[in-house]
C-alpha cells in the first residue's frame, strides 16, 4: 500500500516571504501521479499543482512550483511571494498510473498561515 | 455547470439514527468516491465507483453503503450511527481516460453524532 508523509503539521510564515512544504511518499512503482491540493476554511478543495513521475521537469503554476525528486520519493511544494490567502491547509496526494481507479492516497495535511 | 454537488451541508445525527448524504455531478464522470476528513487525519477513502452498477470498498468503509444507479449520482448511507462516524464527508469524482485527471470535489458534508 502507498503512503503519503507530510511531516510538518502546522507552518506560519511572513507575507512575501517563500515556504517550502515537504511530501515524501511510498511505493514499489515506477509510474504515478502526485498533487498538491490546497483547502481553505471554506472547507473547499482545490487542486493547486500536480506532477506525472516520468516528466523530470518540476511541475510550475504562477507562485507555485514543486521539487521532485523521484529517487528520494520526495515532493515539495514551494510557494513564493505568498499571500494572506494562501492561509489554508495544504495535502499532498498520490495516485498510481494503471487507471487510478481507487482513489487518491492523501498525507495527513500542513496547516500554512500567512501572517501579515 | 455546476461540477460536484453535496447535500446537506450540515447535519447533526443521534446515535443509531440513519441517514443518507448525497451526490450529484453534472461532468459525466465515470469515477466518483466518498472520503471522509477527520481533524488531522487527512482524507480517506471509504467508498469508490467507476461506472453505474460498480462499487467498491476503500479504506475505511465499515459502517457504510453506497448505490451507483446512474452515472450521476453516488448516495452514501449510514444506518446505524455512531460518535466515531463524526466527521466531514467529502464527494469527488473525476474522467477516466489516457493520463489522470485530477479529483473534483463537492463542499463537503459536517456531520455530528450525538
Amino acid at each position: 500500500a502507498q503512503t503519503v508523509t507530510q511531516s510538518q503539521p502546522e507552518m506560519s510564515v511572513q507575507e512575501a516571504e517563500t515556504v517550502t512544504l515537504s511530501c515524501t511518499y511510498d511505493t514499489s512503482e515506477s509510474n504515478y501521479y502526485l498533487f498538491w491540493y490546497k483547502q481553505p476554511p471554506s472547507r473547499q478543495m482545490i487542486l493547486v499543482i500536480r506532477q506525472e513521475a516520468y516528466k523530470q521537469q518540476n511541475a510550475t503554476e504562477n507562485r507555485f512550483s514543486v521539487n521532485f525528486q523521484k529517487a528520494a520519493k520526495s515532493f515539495s511544494l514551494k510557494i513564493s511571494d505568498s499571500q494572506l490567502g494562501d492561509t489554508a491547509m495544504y495535502f499532498c496526494a498520490f495516485v498510481n498510473s494503471g487507471g487510478g481507479a481507487d482513489g487518491l492516497t492523501f498525507g495527513k495535511g500542513t496547516h500554512l498561515i500567512i501572517q501579515p | 455547470n455546476a461540477g460536484v454537488t453535496q447535500t446537506p451541508k450540515f447535519r447533526i445525527l443521534k446515535i443509531g439514527q440513519s441517514m443518507t448524504l448525497q451526490c450529484t455531478q453534472d461532468m459525466n464522470h465515470n469515477y466518483m468516491y466518498w472520503y471522509r476528513q477527520d481533524p488531522g487525519m487527512g482524507l480517506k477513502l471509504i467508498y469508490y465507483s467507476v461506472g453505474a452498477g460498480i462499487t467498491d470498498k476503500g479504506e475505511v468503509p465499515n459502517g457504510y453503503n453506497v448505490s451507483r444507479s446512474t452515472t450521476e449520482d453516488f448516495p452514501l448511507r449510514l444506518e446505524l450511527a455512531a460518535p466515531s462516524q463524526t466527521s466531514v464527508y467529502f464527494c469527488a469524482s473525476r474522467l477516466w481516460g489516457s493520463g489522470i485527471s485530477p479529483l473534483h470535489f463537492g463542499n463537503g458534508t459536517r456531520l455530528t453524532v450525538t
